[in-house]
């Protein structure tokens, strides 16, 4: 078993609808990194997290140390979002990643 | 706003051959990860430098090596390259180590293929 479970591994979603990529993770943390990884390879931070919840825009991401769990939602979803999104778990600084997210919005 | 830089982006070597890819940091970042993403697979941790030290090791292969300079820039040297070498090498950076939450900033990656 993988030390970070994403689901689901593949995610297609029409134009304006809200998003959930799901997280778990059986290792203790220092942080929980959600990362999106467009076509081509570029790797953009969305988000870093310790405790509670973080926005930026359209998305917003949410964790629970207890349950060793986060989620990472998109409202009103654009197809710009199209992306692979990775959730990744820092322990003393390096990172272990989740397999990925597709995500595919259709307009 | 500056950005990791990784040089090249591209590079196609032959099996055997030798290869260095390069990252700069983010002025005054002074931690450098460096990753490696193989087709289809998740990226997976090789190893970090912090103040020019080592300051961890993943699951880099023997032929690997890697150094920071003074100016914090960081080297990944990769000998006898061999067709499973084929990947994208990211580096990242932050402004520290150690059991702090800090974020990484992403270069864009260097596309290593071998032939």
């Amino acid at each position: 078993k993988n030390e970070v479970e994403q689901s689901p591994q593949n995610l297609t979603a029409q134009e304006g609808e809200f998003i959930t990529i799901n997280c778990s993770y059986s290792v203790g943390i220092s942080a929980l990194h959600w990362l999106q990884q467009h076509p081509g390879g570029g790797i953009v931070s969305l988000f870093m997290l310790s405790s509670g919840k973080k926005k930026h825009g359209r998305l917003i991401a949410t964790i629970n140390i207890q349950e060793k769990h986060s989620s990472l939602h998109i409202t009103a979803s654009h197809p710009r979002d199209s992306a692979v999104y990775i959730c990744a778990v820092a322990s003393y600084g390096k990172l272990t990643f989740g397999q990925g997210t597709i995500l595919t919005v259709h307009p | 706003a500056a950005g990791v830089i990784q040089s090249p982006r591209h590079l196609i070597k032959e099996k055997r051959e030798t290869a260095t890819l390069k990252c700069y940091p983010i002025p005054r970042h002074d931690t450098v990860y460096w990753y490696q993403q193989g087709p289809g697979q998740d990226p997976q941790f090789l190893i970090s430098f912090y103040e020019k030290m080592q300051s961890d090791k993943g699951s880099i292969p023997d032929r690997f090596s890697a150094q920071q300079f003074s100016d914090y820039h960081s080297e990944l040297n990769m000998s006898s390259l061999e067709l499973g070498d084929s990947a994208l090498y990211f580096c990242a950076s932050s402004p520290a180590t150690g059991q702090g939450a800090y974020e990484q900033y992403f270069g864009p990656g260097t596309r290593l293929t071998v032939t």
